[in-house]
């Protein structure tokens, strides 16, 4: 079975801290995102990939910052994490072109 | 930017009642997903849609595409307990999808 997996599906951190969401795929696909998923606001792209090396920004960039070093890992990266970060946060990854993405189970970060 | 816009936020059911909920974006969409996602769990693909008024069928749930490719719906036929969860319409543009609010569906027995 694919999948899409996310290394914590729940994270406590303190205000400040570096924080690393990891993000694997199994399916061999080139196109990977990071959405947050907040109560009302559905689901806001953070940032996305192409594919290898490649990162494009979402609509919500701002305190984050992505890696993609390979095709099957794409990391997240809150530079300092702050109280208004604490959401859950969703890793997808699709075939390149018109597909439907596939889903990691997600992390749920919490920053106190 | 684009937008998706879906109604309503929240809808309660008697079990074997219908369901529709409704997607609308500011701009002209080349495809549109939907998704639904159980409590507790992550967003799962149903179906795409990407020709101008296009209709698909999956058992009891009927997604039409409008003609301007603007909007779409879901509409469930005499809703089950399991059709629990929300439902969410994302919007393709040649990169990525922006996805509505979301409808959560309660479904009472």
């Amino acid at each position: 079975d694919v999948k899409v997996t996310q290394s914590s599906r729940y994270l406590v951190k303190r205000t400040g801290e570096k924080v690393f969401l990891e993000c694997v795929q199994d399916m061999d696909h080139e196109n990977m995102f990071w959405y947050r998923q907040d109560p009302g606001l559905g689901l806001r792209l953070i940032y996305f990939s192409y594919d290898v090396k490649m990162k494009e920004k979402g609509d919500i960039p701002e305190g984050y910052s992505v890696s993609r070093e390979k095709k099957e890992r794409f990391s997240l990266i809150l530079e300092s994490a702050s109280t208004n970060q604490t959401s859950m946060y969703l890793c997808a990854s699709r075939k390149q072109g018109n597909y439907g993405y596939t889903f990691g189970s997600g992390t749920r970060l919490t920053v106190v | 930017g684009q937008q998706v816009m879906q109604i309503p936020q929240y809808q309660h059911v008697q079990e074997g009642e219908d369901f529709t909920t409704y997607c609308n974006s500011s701009t002209t969409l080349s495809n549109i997903q939907w998704y639904k996602q159980r409590p507790g769990g992550h967003p799962v693909f149903l179906i795409q849609l990407v020709k101008s008024g296009e209709v698909k069928k999956q058992k009891r749930l009927t997604f039409q595409f409008g003609e301007a490719k603007k909007n779409s719906s879901l509409h469930i036929t005499a809703t089950q307990t399991t059709d629990v969860g929300t439902y969410f319409c994302a919007g393709g543009d040649t990169d990525k999808l922006i996805f509505g609010t979301g409808t959560r569906l309660q479904v009472f027995p």
